[in-house]
């Protein structure tokens, strides 16, 4: 069974300064891997996928996540913080359906 | 642009009503999906559908039933709804090429049952 763990409920940042958020995986097989995001009262947004090729993926908003096969996890990055990053997070897995991780909280204070 | 559109943003029902969430995507993909989100537990799959009439069970089916008699059209229902179901509903549509990974999701319906 694939599963998906984000350790953290919650990820405070002061703005301008880079931000990680954490996931770490469990599947068999090859993994494909998302990140998708919600802001407060919408449905969840996706923001990038590892399927195949270069370890760091970069996707919307200026985001990117790096793929790490030997240590299963596949964490959320961005340089520079902005207040509107604010929002929940979720790292999810796909072998035949996705799994998503319990979701992360990021809060980007000014 | 994708759109998946959910028919109510926020509903209040009372124990033992029977509850319908309908959901429609504008795509024309074969996949759609029912997922409920709780605070810790990130979101859950309820049911799935492949093509029109063709439903399976996700990871927690108790309680629900699901109907698709359109390719558009997603139905969840709570034959007797209790309160445990108070959460936020989510429905999703995904193209049905292997190679498709994305799901695209609706705005979400908060359900409150008292």
């Amino acid at each position: 069974a694939q599963s998906v763990a984000q350790p953290e409920d919650q990820v405070n940042v002061a703005e301008g300064n880079p931000l990680t958020v954490k996931c770490t995986y469990s599947v068999s097989g090859n993994p494909y891997l998302f990140w998708y995001v919600q802001y407060p009262n919408r449905g969840l947004q996706f923001l990038l996928k590892y399927i195949t090729g270069d370890n760091l993926v970069k996707g919307s908003y200026g985001f990117e996540a790096e793929f790490n096969k030997s240590q299963t996890s596949f964490h959320l990055k961005k340089p520079s913080a902005l207040v509107s990053d604010s929002a929940l997070y979720f790292c999810a897995v796909r072998n035949n359906m996705l799994t998503f991780g319990g979701g992360t909280r990021l809060m980007v204070k000014p | 642009d994708v759109k998946v559109t959910q028919s109510s943003r926020y509903l209040v029902k009372r124990t033992g009503e029977k509850v319908f969430l309908e959901c429609v995507q504008d795509m024309d993909h074969e996949n759609m999906f029912w997922y409920r989100q709780d605070p810790g537990l990130g979101l859950r799959l309820i049911y799935f559908s492949y093509d029109v009439k063709m439903k399976e069970k996700g990871d927690i089916p108790e309680g629900y039933s699901v109907s698709r008699e359109k390719k558009e059209r997603f139905s969840l229902i709570l034959e007797s709804a209790s309160t445990n179901q108070t959460s936020m509903y989510l429905c999703a549509s995904r193209n049905g090429l292997e190679s498709s990974y994305e799901q695209y999701f609706g705005p979400g319906t908060r359900l409150t049952v008292t």
